[in-house]
């Protein structure tokens, strides 16, 4: 398996442009994560989904950022309009379940916004 | 509040030797607790899964240890090697909601 996939790799954009970040889930998983990680705060979770339902979305820092699951295998995070304070690596993992199964992380999204 | 502590924030040794990195947390109701390796640039690598019945887990040359009681957890590197040169990361996990509380990680530096 090719484990979990993310797209962009890098991607740098201007203040207020929406963003979209991309992630195909491990074969069979069933959960997925979205996490952002910076120097300062380090790794945090945004949001996860189980089945494809989001599960929490408390991590979500604000109205601007949103996450779908559009099948089981594949999703988006989205950021509209994008700010400078977004500036980070966004990662996702995949799990076969939720609760104490290990999840598998993809290589990352770096986003800079200008 | 839950949090999760950990220790030292950063630290160097030789390689072939022996190293603990600590974790404290106060979450509750705990479920899991997890130790990441990252290496720079790259995604969080699970090293392992503990639950409140397990006091010990060990994959390879990595030794985790949990004490539920004390609400400490220790990753234990036997014969480092310079491919150990990383960040790890403690999360923990609570029951019922899965929030997931994450540590601020050890940076450990391997030297030849």
């Amino acid at each position: 398996d090719a484990g979990v996939i993310q797209s962009p790799r890098h991607e740098v954009t201007e203040m207020g442009q929406e963003v979209t970040l991309r992630c195909k889930l491990i074969s069979g998983h069933n959960s997925l994560f979205w996490y952002r990680q910076t120097m300062m705060r380090g790794l945090e979770l945004l949001i996860y989904f189980n089945n494809n339902v989001p599960i929490d979305d408390s991590g979500m820092p604000e109205d601007r950022f949103s996450a779908k699951m559009p099948n089981a295998s594949f999703s988006t995070l989205k950021i509209q309009p994008s700010e400078p304070r977004d500036s980070a690596v966004y990662f996702c993992a995949s799990s076969l379940v939720v609760s104490t199964d290990t999840q598998y992380f993809g290589p990352g999204t770096r986003l800079t916004v200008l | 509040k839950n949090q999760v502590e950990q220790s030292p924030q950063s630290l160097i040794i030789l390689e072939g030797k022996n190293c603990t990195l600590q974790c404290n947390y106060t979450v509750s109701p705990f479920s899991n607790l997890r130790w990441y390796k990252q290496d720079t640039g790259r995604g969080p690598v699970s090293l392992t899964i503990m639950t409140f019945s397990e006091n010990t887990k060990s994959n390879g040359r990595y030794t985790a240890t949990l004490d539920a009681d004390t609400k400490q957890s220790s990753l234990h590197i036997t014969a480092s090697q310079l491919s150990d040169s990383a960040s790890y990361i403690c999360v923990v996990s609570s029951s019922g909601t899965y929030k997931y509380i994450f540590g601020t990680g050890t940076r450990l530096k391997v030297l030849a």
